[in-house]
């Protein structure tokens, strides 16, 4: 049984540019959620995805926005890029309305 | 103030030790309380659920939820070298958005 997978593993990037992150969820999961944790911290919830639409946002800007495919696969697309947004992105799965969600090995991501 | 509090450590025990890791909160909404644990540059791995209060074991693993103290804690029984890593709790009031602590890191000494 495939677990929650995440591409890709490692990225590096400049100020200002765009960026797009995958996942897929554990076979039998319908909804992704999507964090971010930095160095030393816990992960910051940014958005939850389920039936394609976005269902619950975090305290974080419109630059991060998501999708999710009919195949319940996510992407996180983050735009003009800021050093701060040097994180590793972490992505869990979970059944609707089941609040147990496990999450992928995440993309570490640099930005320059 | 933060939704979560948690002791970053580190915590350093013997092998063989009890380990009690604990997390306080301040939104009394709060009802699903999880434990993860995450390895250096890994993702994290879920350990314990509990929803509400009361405890719930695990084998070596028990975890705890005191809502009228706002107080959360993992205890680890026997205690491994494999147990070295950073513990993360999680809470949430609807069960999709959870706030993290910020982890306690923790390493066992064989």
């Amino acid at each position: 049984d495939a677990g929650v997978t995440q591409s890709p593993t490692h990225l590096i990037k400049t100020r200002g540019q765009q960026v797009t992150l995958r996942c897929s969820p554990k076979s039998g999961h319908d909804t992704v959620s999507w964090y971010q944790q930095a160095l030393g911290q816990g992960p910051q919830f940014i958005f939850q995805y389920y039936e394609e639409e976005e269902r619950q946002r975090g305290n974080f800007p419109d630059r991060f926005s998501g999708h999710q495919f009919p195949n319940y696969s996510s992407e996180l697309n983050v735009n003009a890029l800021l050093l701060g947004d040097s994180a590793l992105y972490l992505c869990a799965s979970s059944r609707g309305g089941q609040e147990t969600q496990y999450f992928g090995p995440g993309t570490r991501l640099l930005v320059l | 103030q933060k939704e979560v509090e948690q002791d970053p450590g580190p915590l350093s025990v013997p092998e063989g030790a009890i380990v009690s890791l604990n997390c306080t909160y301040s939104n009394s909404a709060f009802q699903y309380f999880m434990w993860y644990r995450q390895y250096s540059r890994k993702g994290p791995e879920l350990l314990m659920y509990t929803y509400s209060s009361g405890n719930k074991e695990d084998g070596r693993f028990t975890a705890q939820v005191d809502k009228s103290s706002k107080y959360i804690s993992l205890f680890i029984r026997d205690s491994q070298p494999s147990d070295s890593a950073t513990y993360l709790c999680a809470m949430s009031t609807t069960g999709n958005q959870f706030y993290f602590g910020t982890g306690t890191s923790l390493t066992v000494i064989p």
